[in-house]
């Protein structure tokens, strides 16, 4: 079975603080992808980042970045000189590949409520 | 590029009553999805669809119905409402990568 925990239930930042929003994830298996939406107050979920299990490469797009570490099964994401925009629920979610006609069906941690205070 | 959509957006329901939620995608996505999502669960998969013709549980089944008869529509039925089913539902869809999500319906049972 899998699992993705997060930790963090709510957080409050003052403007152009850091953040990290921590993901822990279960599995058994090998072949998975690791992913983030963000869902903004106007509630639409939006993709932020896809990540596979064979590339443990950090990335940074903009202010954003992610640090993948399959050896403690993590995958935060920080968010550097936060802005009030980044107001939000964060997704962390897992979906396992070796599924056959199971649908390759994505597992949703709990969410982290993160607001950024001006 | 309309992307994933949901009908509707909002509605209001007696307990006992029925309803359908309709998901049209247009990307040609094999897979598709029905979540609902409640204050501090995330998201929860109700059913889902492997393909045209294909549907299966998911993990909070129970009192709802779905139907995929053509490939970019992706059905979810509420046969007898009730105020436990309160709750924003979310339809999605993919292919290999992540998923791309409807903008959600908004569903109160009173």
């Amino acid at each position: 079975a899998q699992k993705v925990t997060q930790a963090q239930t709510e957080i409050s930042v003052v403007e152009k603080e850091d953040v990290t929003l921590d993901c822990v994830y279960e599995t058994r298996d090998t072949t998975y992808y690791l992913f983030w939406y963000k869902q903004p107050p106007s509630g639409e979920l939006v993709f932020l980042i896809r990540r596979n299990s064979f590339d443990e490469q950090n990335e940074i797009s903009g202010r954003y970045s992610w640090n993948f570490q399959k050896s403690t099964s993590s995958f935060n994401f920080t968010i550097t000189a936060s802005q009030v925009v980044d107001s939000a629920v964060y997704f962390c979610a897992l979906k396992v590949l070796n599924q056959g006609n199971y649908g390759q069906n994505f597992v949703f941690g709990p969410g982290t409520r993160l607001s950024v205070l001006p | 590029n309309a992307g994933v959509t949901q009908t509707p957006k909002f509605r209001v329901l007696k307990t006992g009553q029925s309803m359908t939620l309709l998901c049209a995608q247009d990307m040609n996505h094999e897979y598709m999805y029905w979540y609902r999502q409640d204050p501090g669960m995330g998201l929860r998969l109700i059913h889902y669809s492997v393909g045209e013709g294909t549907t299966a549980k998911g993990e909070v089944p129970d009192g709802y119905n779905v139907s995929r008869l053509k490939k970019q529509n992706f059905l979810l039925g509420l046969e007898s409402a009730a105020p436990s089913q309160t709750s924003v539902y979310f339809c999605a869809s993919s292919y290999e990568g992540e998923a791309f999500f409807g903008q959600g319906t908004r569903l109160t049972v009173v």
